[in-house]
């Protein structure tokens, strides 16, 4: 079945660490996101890459960082830059119209 | 400005009730596609559905249905005869050229079905 996996399911990070967020699809998408979820706040785009090697900052980038060496994979980095990193991470990945999202990654920073 | 709004932060409602969650939108193309999902308490987000700007009709979908007015920029969703197996957060979603053609969320809507 296709899919996207997003890994850890949680993730704990110390103050001043920066730790890399995996997301894998095999649905052969072009594009693929990075979503932040906070409370009352709805789901906020970090960054998004339309094609391999190529990628684009949202409307909240500062404090994260991302690659697209494959098509099928669209890891998110968060820095140490990010003051407020405590949240929940959504990837998803698209042809257009079809949207499928991953099941998320907890970050807690401790 | 709000490009998608949610009004209701949170709904609670008893099993049985009929519950509309409301979806307000803005954008000055005349092509446009909304999008509702459902995220239960593990996490994921499940797609609802999808309308594009032209087809105005309503959609019935078993419980769900859909009332899509672009006089009022309104894409208000309803479900029928509540379960506790709809609680969860929904999300209504724009996508439009003006906003690069990605994926615009609003706030979220909460829904509680009690027993």
């Amino acid at each position: 079945d296709g899919g996207i996996t997003q890994s850890p399911k949680y993730l704990f990070r110390k103050e001043g660490q920066n730790v890399t967020l995996s997301c894998e699809q095999n649905l052969n998408h072009d594009a693929m996101y990075w979503y932040r979820q906070d409370p009352g706040q709805g789901l906020r785009l970090i960054y998004y890459s339309q094609i391999v090697n190529d990628f684009q900052k949202g409307d909240i980038a500062e404090g994260y960082s991302v690659s697209r060496e494959k098509k099928e994979s669209f890891p998110l980095t968060v820095t140490s830059a990010q003051k407020n990193p405590t949240a929940f991470y959504l990837c998803a990945s698209s042809d257009f119209h079809r949207y499928t999202f991953g099941s998320g990654t907890r970050l807690t920073v401790v | 400005a709000q490009k998608v709004t949610q009004a209701q932060t949170e709904i609670s409602v008893v099993e049985k009730e009929d519950v509309t969650l409301d979806c307000v939108y803005e954008t000055r193309d005349t092509t446009y596609y909304l999008f509702w999902y459902k995220q239960p308490p593990s996490g994921e987000l499940v797609f609802l559905i999808r309308r594009n700007s032209f087809d105005e009709q309503n959609e019935i979908s078993g419980r769900y249905s859909w009332n899509f007015q672009k006089s009022t920029s309104s894409f208000n969703f309803t479900i029928t005869a509540s379960q506790v197996v709809d609680s969860a957060v929904y999300f209504c979603a724009l996508r439009a050229q003006e906003y690069g053609n990605k994926l615009v969320f609003g706030a979220g809507t909460i829904l509680r079905v009690k027993s």
